[in-house]
């Protein structure tokens, strides 16, 4: 069955960097594309990032441009998320979510890890 | 950006109720419209996506409908586990995929 592993999450000081990384099984991971989706505490959910199967389609929210990078690995079957100049608004719970068979939905999401941005 | 809205922020609902849940879009989305469902704790699950089609393993209490700008997600004998928060999400036109805020489902 699909399972997506977050890990890398941390507390960090405000201009801080963090590297996140999300294991795939399951499923053929160079066939998909990947995104990443954070939740801040107590709030809705807000996508971020994502890259097509083969990694040559990029895509950020505004929030983030500039400042995270996506990309990942097809022979290690894994997504990352760097995450430089962290700002305190940065904290979340950060999901990996697979891209739906038949569309740009989210078919399979990770449990999550948890950045905290803070002094 | 595409914003997405829902109503109600919370709605309190009994044991073997039912629940309807709106989502609006600011512009049409066509029918690229998901609904998924996210426990306290938990990873948001995909139930509804295409507006209408029930995810794998989704029940058949769970339906939703609409286009365009318009859908509705209703769970039909609400049971103690769809005691959750409801998210809607446009793949229209994006980037930036967009959510809704977010409805929560509590016990009446």
């Amino acid at each position: 069955q699909v399972h997506l592993v977050e890990s890398g999450g941390d507390l960090v000081k405000p201009g801080g960097s963090l590297r996140l990384a999300c294991a795939a099984s399951g499923f053929t991971f160079r066939d998909h594309y990947m995104n990443w989706i954070r939740q801040a505490p107590g709030k809705g959910l807000e996508w971020i990032a994502y890259i097509s199967s083969s990694g040559d389609t990029i895509h950020y929210a505004d929030a983030v441009q500039g400042r995270f990078t996506i990309s990942r690995d097809n022979v290690e079957n894994s997504l990352y998320l760097e995450m430089t100049s962290l700002r305190a608004e940065d904290s979340a719970v950060y999901f990996c979510a697979r891209e739906g068979e038949l569309g740009y939905y989210f078919d399979y999401w990770g449990r999550g890890t948890l950045v905290t941005v803070a002094s | 950006e595409i914003v997405m809205t829902q109503s109600p922020a919370s709605v309190s609902v009994s044991p073997g109720e039912s629940a309807t849940l709106s989502c609006r879009a600011s512009h049409t989305v066509s029918a690229n419209l998901a609904w998924y469902q996210q426990r306290p704790g938990q990873a948001p699950r995909l139930l509804i996506y295409g507006a209408s089609t029930r995810a794998t393993g989704v029940p058949a209490r769970f339906s939703g409908s609409g286009s365009g700008t318009e859908f509705t997600l209703t769970i039909s004998g609400l049971q103690s586990e769809d005691f959750a928060v409801y998210y809607c999400q446009q793949y229209n036109f994006w980037p930036p995929f967009t959510f809704g805020p977010g409805t929560k489902v509590d016990l009446k």
